[in-house]
């Protein structure tokens, strides 16, 4: 069965530190995958993709890895801010014909200041 | 600012209501989506559209009932919904289904509360 699984499912960090969100995932074939920020109220926004052959991606503060030998997925985020608190979701997409996701439970971060 | 606009926000309905959810995107896609998502569980998909034809029932109840008339504009038709189908619905959008590593665009929700 495809799962993805995410740690911690909640962190409280102050503004301006890091921090880093785990993905781990038995979906296969895999094909890619993604992290999204959800805010409250809102959909989710997609920050990175990354493929089979990729092992880092950025989007500004936002840091993204990918080991595809051992299945797991990091999301750094460098010097927080308020508007980081979130929940972040890893989503793992199969290979097979019609672009199907696996969703993670997500990991609701709040920033303090 | 997303491009797809899902209305309304938020619906209060009673069990034997029948209302409808729509999504419109702007972004020019050929493929929408509409995924339950409830408190502390993972994004559910329900259905697929691809250039305007249903291509996945992740057996829904019968009691929800998708439209797609065009590319832009999905439907979620309700009707005789339980208390548990109390939950945000979001609508995404995505280039087309075939093309892979392509980001899904979501809408904002509605959240919808049965009585």
């Amino acid at each position: 069965k495809n799962q993805v699984e995410q740690s911690p499912q909640s962190l409280i960090i102050l503004e301006g530190k890091n921090c880093t969100l785990q993905c781990n995932y038995t979906v296969s074939p895999f094909s890619n995958l993604r992290w999204y920020k959800q805010d409250t109220g809102r959909g989710p926004v997609s920050l990175t993709i990354m493929t089979f052959s990729e092992n880092t991606k950025s989007n500004g503060r936002y840091t993204a890895t990918l080991d595809a030998d051992t299945k797991q997925s990091s999301l750094h985020i460098t010097a927080s801010q308020l508007s980081d608190s979130a929940s972040y979701i890893c989503v793992v997409s199969t290979n097979n014909a019609g672009n199907m996701l696996t969703f993670g439970g997500g990991t609701r971060l709040m920033v303090k200041p | 600012e997303t491009g797809v606009t899902q209305t309304p926000r938020h619906l209060v309905m009673g069990m034997t209501n029948k209302k409808s959810l729509k999504c419109e995107q702007h972004l020019g896609h050929n493929a929408m989506y509409w995924y339950k998502q409830s408190a502390k569980k993972p994004l559910e998909l329900m259905f697929v559209y691809n250039f305007k034809e249903q291509t996945e029932n992740n057996s829904v109840p019968s009691r929800f009932s998708p439209e797609c008339p065009n590319s832009s504009h999905l439907f979620l038709h309700l009707h005789t919904l339980q208390p548990e189908d109390s939950a945000l619905y979001l609508c995404a959008s995505s280039q087309e289904t075939g093309v892979r590593n392509q980001p899904q665009h979501f809408g904002d929700g509605t959240r919808l509360s049965i009585l």
